[in-house]
């Protein structure tokens, strides 16, 4: 079977750094995706990882172990709108994504 | 402008009462899916296209129904909703069925069944 692994809910506060937290376990390997969901609105794309390694996009980072089954969304210098869900998913065998339940970060002034 | 979007956005309906919420994307894309989002529960598909006239179940079909006639649309059809429906339903879509091709979500529709 699949699983995936997020933490509830953080909080962090505003400029600071915060790692969101994913464990994973599927009978292949696809790729990892990371989407943010503002509360009401629609998931949007942040990364797709499929290599090992950190992926660096601006204030988020991704970082994947394909090895441990784990990975990491890494937000540096919180801003007010980064409050939001954040949620990993990954492809199964036919294509279809399994989501984790997401992480919702709360960001205090 | 690239988008997803879904009608209604919000909708109370009775028990019984068949709905369909209507979904377009005008990207060309060939792949669309929908899924029910509840708390604590993530995103769980329903229903997915991989092309026109090719549909298949995702993990909680039971009492859904779609359609593919077209490339850009994809109804959700409630036959005979029950209050265990009442959830936040996202259509979305992607260029194709691929690993690693990003999703691209409507707004969502919230739908409360009394």
């Amino acid at each position: 079977g699949q699983n995936i692994d997020q933490p509830t809910e953080m909080t962090a506060t505003e400029g600071a750094i915060v790692q969101i937290n994913c464990t994973y376990q599927t009978s292949g390997f696809n790729g990892l995706f990371w989407y943010q969901q503002h509360a009401g609105e629609a998931p949007t794309f942040l990364s797709y990882n499929v290599l090992d390694g950190l992926e660096e996009k601006g204030r988020f980072s991704s970082f994947l172990s394909r090895s441990k089954g784990y990975s990491y969304l890494l937000l540096k210098e919180l801003q007010m709108k980064d409050s939001a869900s954040y949620l990993c998913a990954v492809p199964d065998s036919n294509y279809q994504l399994i989501w984790g339940a997401g992480t919702k970060l709360i960001i205090k002034p | 402008e690239a988008q997803v979007t879904q009608n209604p956005r919000y909708l109370i309906t009775v028990t019984g009462k068949k709905l369909t919420v209507t979904c377009s994307q005008n990207m060309n894309h060939e792949y669309m899916s929908w899924y029910r989002q509840d708390p604590g529960l993530g995103l769980r598909q329903i229903y997915y296209s991989m092309n026109v006239e090719v549909t298949d179940k995702g993990d909680v079909p039971e009492g859904y129904k779609v359609s593919r006639k077209e490339k850009r649309n994809f109804p959700l059809i409630l036959e005979s909703p029950s209050p265990n429906q009442t959830s936040l339903y996202f259509c979305a879509s992607s260029s194709s069925a691929g690993f690693y091709n990003e999703q691209f979500f409507g707004p969502g529709t919230r739908l409360t069944v009394l």
